[in-house]
């Protein structure tokens, strides 16, 4: 898996955006970049991936550079529910070791009232 | 809900003891991954299967082991456990945007 990097903690303010950033500098033209996020000690949460395009979904959006080395995670109005661990991923998507993923330490996103 | 269950929730054991750990995955999907979480490592995968058969190892101990039925539900066998394999562990379906259990909280005594 492409490595990535994250800063380990974030604040935001609650109803504020959260911007959380990562860097992928290693990944590869057919590699996706993945978000999910683990509210304490529960099951992680697939949040949304893209390629090349910007992607929006119900939860997030997602920003990724032209040159696809860094990309950034948006809440766009966090809540105190949206406190937790982000992880950004680029999970191995060939051979037998099809969509396994390798967490990094992640952000811990820490949304105050 | 993600669609996948996991039994038990919560198991506490001793030392030496074996536990079995269980995994239905969504409805559909042949896939499951095991992963653990442990305070000092993180998340990280242990194994996975596909539709019964053993398809990529990660740093899994030869003390576990896991298998999938042929209803598709998985179960990893923790046997001789230590202390040090108190963790959560999870399984997830339905590649790549894999959906996640709820996991089971193992505390060896």
């Amino acid at each position: 898996d492409a490595k990535t990097t994250q800063p380990t903690s974030m604040d935001c303010a609650e109803g504020r955006a959260a911007n959380l950033p990562c860097n992928h500098s290693t990944i590869s033209g057919n590699e996706y970049v993945y978000w999910y996020r683990q509210i304490h000690s529960q099951g992680p949460q697939y949040i949304i991936h893209g390629l090349k395009n910007n992607e929006t979904n119900e939860m997030a959006s997602l920003i990724i550079t032209e040159d696809r080395k860094s990309s950034t995670l948006i809440l766009p109005h966090a809540t105190l529910r949206d406190t937790a661990v982000y992880y950004c991923i680029v999970p191995n998507m060939g051979g037998t070791s099809y969509g396994k993923l390798t967490f990094g330490q992640g952000t811990i996103l820490t949304v105050h009232p | 809900d993600s669609g996948v269950t996991q039994t038990p929730k919560h198991l506490i054991t001793a030392t030496g003891q074996r536990v079995t750990l269980r995994c239905s995955p969504r409805s559909g999907d042949l896939s499951v991954y095991w992963y653990q979480q442990s305070l000092d490592q993180g998340l990280q995968f242990l194994i996975q299967y596909y539709n019964g058969e053993e398809r990529a190892k990660g740093n899994i101990l030869e003390r576990f082991s896991a298998q999938q039925f042929p209803d598709l539900h998985s179960e990893l066998n923790l046997s001789s456990l230590e202390l040090g394999d108190s963790a959560l562990y999870f399984c997830a379906s339905s590649p790549p945007d894999q959906y996640f259990g709820p996991g089971t909280r193992l505390l060896v005594l």
